[in-house]
């Protein structure tokens, strides 16, 4: 069964930084694409951004909201999914889920993780 | 950026119904778009990948269809676990992005 768990979430000021994990299990971690996907507060999905993998040296692609602030990595040995977030903002606030990426589009979803900047 | 009109935001509906939601996309995005559902405090499903294909373990009363830019989704009859909110997604190009939402309810 494919899991995924994200952690690290929780209240930071603006300005701050905070590093998001998802750990995966279930599956062979280093095959598939990964995204990053949030939700603010009673709001619609936002797609965040993603990580391919090895085959294609691990690019990276963001939302113009998050370029140049934040930044996914993946430590395959270690099953895991990262996101690095810089430079908060308060509209930053959101759950953040991390999902597989299968057939081009997310599949495997985790349950998420709260972050909230606030002063 | 490529952006995904969804419609409508909301509807009423009976058990049973028929329910059809659409997305259109403001440029040919051949099939790329998958459908997800969401209920309150949980992550989204996806039902459908590649416009029309449905994922596996999803009821066969969900369907997709559309190319280009015109997209739907349909639910032949409404079961009372599928009053949810709908999003559709373009993963033609980069940045993905995700229509507004519908909001499926109970009349």
């Amino acid at each position: 069964e494919v899991r995924l768990v994200e952690s690290g979430g929780g209240l930071v000021q603006p300005g701050g930084s905070l590093r998001l994990s998802c750990a995966a299990s279930g599956f062979t971690f280093s095959d598939p694409y990964m995204d990053w996907v949030r939700q603010a507060p009673g709001k619609g999905l936002e797609w965040v951004g993603l990580i391919e993998n090895k085959h294609t040296g691990y690019i990276t692609e963001y939302a113009a909201s998050v370029r140049g602030r934040f930044t996914i990595s993946r430590d395959d040995s270690a099953n895991s999914l990262y996101l690095q977030m810089n430079s908060l903002k308060t509209e930053d606030t959101a759950v953040y889920y991390c999902a597989t990426d299968s057939s081009g589009s997310p599949e495997n979803w985790g349950q998420g993780t709260l972050v909230t900047v606030s002063s | 950026d490529i952006q995904m009109t969804q419609s409508p935001s909301s509807l009423s509906a009976s058990v049973g119904d028929r329910v059809t939601i659409t997305c259109r996309a403001s440029q040919g995005i051949r099939n790329d778009v998958g459908w997800y559902q969401q209920k309150p405090g949980t992550a989204p499903k996806r039902l459908i990948y590649a416009a029309s294909s449905l994922q596996s373990g999803v009821p066969a009363r969900f369907s997709g269809s559309g190319s280009g830019t015109e997209f739907t989704l349909t639910i032949s009859s409404l079961q009372p676990e599928d009053f949810a909110t709908y999003f559709c997604l373009q993963h033609n190009s980069h940045p993905r992005t995700f229509g507004q939402g519908t909001k499926v309810e109970i009349k």
